[in-house]
This record gives structure tokens, sequence and C-alpha cells, in this order.
């Protein structure tokens, strides 16, 4: 199974909204509404953001969004803050009864 | 609160088998209404996540397929815990190992610490 591809980085000033995009297969984002995004500081464990495409686990702050449009799926933050500079992993169930995980997007707030 | 501990060797030789087991408290790994399975996550160092496998308390394994003819994952509900074995590993196998709960369509809702393994002689 292929990794799920994200770009390398993005970035954005604060206050501002970003868009990270996370593209696969009809056998995994395009087949199943289970899209989930994780954001990782150096050094962490990564956090869990995003389930079910669009669905935030308690606690997490609604400036993180989630959305799917045929094979890809996106994360948005809004307001961007210092605090969001992270590396950001998509991840999503496939036909194989397996998970795959995305390249990867660091974020950076300028 | 769900807690998930790693533990196992942190430096393993190249051609021999990498053991870590992930121990489970605040919560129940084999409880009759569960519909969690158990997994593995690995993150070599300076690069991105890679799914392992996962097992159901009931003995059922999912494993990735780029790995599969080299690794067991078994479960021990009586301990509360579940293990992963590697075989024949090389220093492509060095990465922190993290153990998760897997929900239903999530690799991992709740994470371990983590365990840097590294591979060399």
């Amino acid at each position: 199974q292929s990794a799920l591809t994200q770009p390398a980085s993005v970035s954005g000033s604060p206050g501002q909204s970003i868009t990270i995009s996370c593209t696969g297969t009809s056998s995994d984002i395009g087949g199943y509404d289970s899209v989930s995004w994780y954001q990782q500081h150096p050094g962490k464990v990564p956090k869990f953001l995003i389930y079910a495409v669009a669905k935030r686990p308690s606690g997490i702050s609604d400036r993180f969004s989630g959305s799917k449009s045929g094979n890809t799926a996106s994360l948005t933050i809004s307001g961007l803050q210092v605090e969001d500079e992270a590396d950001y992993y998509c991840s999503s169930f496939t036909s194989s009864i397996t998970y795959v995980f995305g390249t990867g997007t660091k974020v950076t707030v300028l | 609160q769900l807690q998930l501990q790693e533990s196992g060797p942190g430096l393993v030789k190249p051609s021999e088998t990498l053991s870590l087991t992930c121990t489970v408290s605040g919560g129940s790994i084999s409880s009759s209404s569960s519909s969690y399975h158990w997994g593995w996550i690995r993150q070599p160092p300076g690069k991105g996540l890679e799914w392992i496998g996962s097992t159901h308390y009931t003995g059922k394994t999912y494993y990735n397929p780029a790995l599969e003819s080299r690794l067991i994952i078994s479960v021990d509900p009586s301990k509360s815990q579940f293990s992963l074995k590697l075989n024949s590993v090389t220093a492509a196998d060095t990465a922190v190992y993290y153990c998760s709960r897997v929900a239903d369509g999530v690799p991992a809702d709740h994470w371990g610490q983590g365990a840097l393994v590294t591979v060399s002689s």
C-alpha cells in the first residue's frame, strides 16, 4: 500500500487560514469516510485531531476542520496560531482492512 | 484515563528479532462489548508515520502487507498486554515504535509514549 500524498510544507501568517491536502485512491480515501488527522510537534507523540473525515475528538479546537471530496481529504486550520507550527499527518482505512498514513506536511507559521 | 506503555529492548542486532510489549491500563483490553483493536505504528528518525498492524483481543490480526512476512502481533488479555515481533531486522527498521488503541476507522485514538528501537551491531 502506498502512502497518501500530502504537500511537504504549507505556511501562513498568524490569523490566516491554511489547508493541507491528502490524496489517495478509491481503495482508501475515496472508498471510506474513515479519514483521520494527527498533529505532531517535534519530539512529541502525535495528537489525534480529526476522525471520520470531519469530526473532532473532545477537547480539540474548532479551528481545526476536515473535509473530503473524491479521493482527496483536506484539513483546514483557521485563525492560525504560533502553536499550530507542527507536522500534520492524514490517515485512512483501506479496502485491505489496513490503515495507511500520509507523507506528512510541515506547517510553518510565518 | 486509558494509558498505553511500550516496553522492550532499545537495541537490536541486525538479522535478529525486535520484540516490544504494550501494557494497557485504565481500561479493558478485552471488554466483551469492545470493538477496539490494538495496534502498532512506527516512525523512523526524521520520517513519517507507518502503520504496522493491529490485533483484537480475540486474536484476529491485520498486518501491513509490506511487513507481513516478518511480523507477528499477539495479545494476552489476562495481562492486558499486546506484543509485536518483527524478525530479520535491518537498519531500516530503526524507529520510534508506538502502540495505540485502534477505534472504528481510526488507527490511533490513544497513543503510547513511544519506544526508540535502534538496529545496530
